[in-house]
């Protein structure tokens, strides 16, 4: 069966250090790969998503930016953390756009 | 791009009263699922569910996508039951679209 794992589960940052998030995939081969925040409140915003190895599309204009060095590894950075990156930060996978998406546990950022 | 709108926004249950969650959509989509974000914040699969019905447990969904719509229900509720509810969709090859979710809280 497929698993998806993320950490640090949670991280308290500076104003201005970097920042990497690690997700990987086991259990499956080509998924698509997605990173999602979560402000306060209850919306999830569509960060990136990957297609293939390389291959990276950003949704909106942000302090960051992902990378996909290997098949089942998905990484969210930054180079200097804003307040305003502060979140819960989730990724995904799914075989296909159109198939069934399963979520990982989180990563949980405060930026102070 | 395709709009999501979830409601109600919130609703407070008694344990065991049941509950119908509605999700619209704007387009035509070729998938749609519904999402339970439990108090630790994981999203939990509910139901894949671009048309047509399902059951799980005390738990079914009906999608009817020629009307543009998603209904969520829940019968017998649960104080586990609590969390945000998510709904989301996508259309053609687009990632998934999610709505804002409608918070239940169930009340012993």
């Amino acid at each position: 069966s497929q698993t998806i794992h993320q950490w640090p589960a949670t991280l308290v940052q500076p104003v201005g250090s970097p920042l990497s998030l690690e997700c990987t995939v086991e259990g499956t081969s080509n998924p698509n790969l997605y990173w999602y925040r979560q402000a306060a409140g209850r919306g999830l915003q569509l960060l990136f998503y990957s297609v293939g190895i390389g291959q990276i599309s950003s949704e909106v204009p942000q302090n960051l930016s992902a990378s996909r060095p290997q098949d089942r590894q998905f990484i969210l950075s930054s180079k200097k953390l804003l307040l305003s990156d502060s979140g819960f930060y989730l990724c995904a996978w799914s075989l296909h756009q159109r198939s069934e998406q399963f979520f990982g546990p989180g990563t949980r950022l405060t930026v102070l | 791009g395709i709009q999501v709108e979830q409601s109600p926004p919130d609703l407070i249950l008694q344990e065991g009263a049941n509950s119908t969650l509605r999700c619209n959509f704007s387009d035509s989509v070729n998938n749609l699922q519904w999402f339970h974000q439990n108090p630790w914040g994981q999203l939990i699969n509910l139901f894949y569910i671009p048309s047509g019905t399902k059951q799980n447990g005390r738990l079914s969904a009906t999608t009817v996508a020629t009307e543009r719509y998603s209904l969520l229900y829940i019968s017998s509720s649960q104080t586990t039951d609590s969390g945000v509810y998510f709904c989301a969709v996508g259309t053609g090859n687009t990632p998934l679209v999610f709505g804002k979710g409608t918070r239940l809280s169930v009340i012993a």
